[in-house]
């Protein structure tokens, strides 16, 4: 079955560590995504990638990094500089040449600082 | 304005009635627009997409999309417990945006409880 995993589903982390996320797609997907939630926030954009090796800033990106190495693969790593790491973490996915703009996502990572 | 604003709730409404979201957009959203549904500790699912004026319908569920007034809706007929969730109302990207089309704006939510 074609979809988005994330690993792992929760994490804890101690202050000053970094630690990464996990996105994989078998969708063939151009586009992929990493969003923040907070309770009642919404979904805040991290960062986006188009295309393999590229990748831009989305509305949070301080404190977060990311690399498009692979299309299928675009992992998040959350940095000691990133002052409230704790949330919901979400990686999307789509086809970034559609028009419909619909994404798809993953299951979710929980990130817990200690 | 925000760019997508929704009521946060909670909504409340009885097993079997018509549940009613909201959602409000300003200018700089593109007139595409996405309903996602969101349990409690889940990842959002798209329910119901809407690109024109007017309604669109996929059987227990309505979006209303009115560019006059940049509003954007979803009815739930026959509510059930199960329709119990969180939902998020998101736009198109910016105009004149130069990303991918799937970069959403989200709204923050509206949290729906039917009542059995």
């Amino acid at each position: 079955d074609g979809g988005i995993t994330q690993s792992p589903k929760y994490l804890f982390r101690k202050e000053g560590q970094n630690v990464t996320l996990s996105c994989e797609q078998n969708l063939n997907h151009d586009a992929m995504y990493w969003y923040r939630q907070d309770p009642g926030q919404g979904l805040r954009l991290i960062y986006y990638s188009q295309i393999v090796n590229d990748f831009q800033k989305g509305d949070i990106a301080e404190g977060y990094s990311v690399s498009r190495e692979k299309k299928e693969s675009f992992p998040l790593t959350v940095t000691s500089a990133q002052k409230n790491p704790t949330a919901f973490y979400l990686c999307a996915s789509s086809r970034a040449r559609s028009n419909t703009g619909e994404l798809f996502f993953g299951e979710g990572s929980r990130l817990t600082v200690l | 304005q925000k760019e997508v604003e929704q009521n946060s709730g909670p909504l409340s409404v009885p097993e079997g009635a018509i549940a009613s979201l909201n959602c409000t957009y300003s200018d700089r959203v593109s007139q595409s627009f996405f309903w996602y549904r969101q349990y409690s500790g889940k990842s959002p699912e798209l329910i119901m997409s809407i690109y024109s004026n007017g309604d669109k319908e996929d059987g227990r569920f309505t979006a209303q999309l009115n560019k006059a007034s940049q509003y954007v809706s979803l009815l739930i007929r026959d509510s059930q417990p199960s329709d119990s969730a969180t939902y998020l109302c998101a736009g198109g990207p910016p105009r004149n945006y130069g990303g991918s089309q799937g970069n959403l704006i989200f709204g923050k939510g509206t949290k729906l409880s039917v009542k059995p």
